[in-house]
C-alpha cells in the first residue's frame, strides 16, 4: 500500500520570502516522487519528480524538491515565493512496482504582497 | 497548454440523462487516465489505459463506462449519475502507464448532477 501525508492545508506567506509545502509518504519498496500544481479552474501542472539519483531535484518556476529517505519526505521549496505562485499543490508517490499515482489531499498556498 | 484537452468544460446533467466526456490528448503518450477530484479529497483514480486497453477499473460504479478507441481518444461514458458524482473529472496521459514517466493532465470536466 502507498499513500500520501499532506500536513497543511494551508501555507501562507509574504512575497519574496522562502515557502515550503511539506510531504511525507509511505510506499512498501522505492518510490517515484512528483509534484503539481493546480490554479483555478486548471488541470494539474507538472512542477518536478525524483526517480533517482541526486536528492535535491529541480523543477519549473523555480521550485525545487529535496527527497529525504530516512525522513520519507519530499518537500517543495521555493527560495522568493511570488504573488503568482499562489495556488493549490499536489504531492504524489508511486511505488516502483506499482503502476498507481497515489496524490495528496492538497494544500494551498497564499503568498501575499 | 499541457497538450491535453477536455470537452465540454463544464456539464450539468440530470439523474436520467446519459452524456459523455471527450479526452484528446496530442503528445503521443501510450497512456491515459481518468481521475475523479472532489473537494478537499485525494485525486481518485477512476482508470487506466494502456495502448487502448484497460489496465485498471478502480472499483468504479459501473454509471460510468470509459472508452479508448485509439491511443489518443478517452471518452468516459455516464448514465444514471447520483448527486455525488458531481465533481471536476480530470483526464491525464503520461509515456508509459509504468517507470517514472510524470502525466499530463487537462483541465477537466467540472460535472454537476442535478
Amino acid at each position: 500500500a502507498q499513500s500520501v501525508a499532506q500536513p497543511e492545508d494551508q501555507v501562507n506567506v509574504a512575497e519574496g520570502n522562502p515557502l515550503t509545502v511539506k510531504c511525507t509518504y509511505s510506499v512498501s519498496g522505492n518510490p517515484y516522487l512528483f509534484w503539481y500544481v493546480q490554479y483555478p479552474n486548471r488541470g494539474l501542472q507538472f512542477l518536478l519528480k525524483y526517480i533517482t539519483g541526486d536528492n535535491l531535484v529541480k523543477g519549473s518556476y523555480g521550485f525545487e524538491a529535496e527527497f529525504n529517505k530516512s525522513q520519507t519526505s519530499f518537500h517543495l521549496k521555493k527560495p522568493s515565493a511570488l504573488v503568482s505562485d499562489s495556488a493549490l499543490y499536489f504531492c504524489a508517490v508511486r511505488d516502483r512496482d506499482d503502476y498507481k499515482l497515489s496524490f495528496g489531499a492538497g494544500t494551498t498556498v497564499t503568498v501575499r504582497a | 497548454e499541457t497538450g491535453v484537452t477536455q470537452t465540454p468544460r463544464h456539464l450539468v446533467m440530470g439523474m436520467t440523462n446519459k452524456k459523455s466526456l471527450k479526452c484528446e490528448q496530442h503528445l503521443g503518450h501510450n497512456a491515459m487516465y481518468w481521475y475523479k477530484q472532489s473537494a478537499k479529497k485525494p485525486l481518485e483514480l477512476m482508470f487506466v489505459y494502456s495502448l487502448e486497453e484497460r489496465v485498471e477499473n478502480n472499483s468504479v460504479p459501473s454509471r460510468f463506462s470509459p472508452e479508448c478507441p485509439n491511443s489518443s481518444h478517452l471518452f468516459l461514458h455516464l448514465h444514471t449519475l447520483q448527486p455525488e458524482d458531481s465533481a471536476l473529472y480530470l483526464c491525464a496521459s503520461s509515456e508509459s502507464w509504468t517507470g517514472g514517466y510524470e502525466q499530463y493532465f487537462g483541465p477537466g470536466t467540472r460535472l454537476t448532477v442535478t
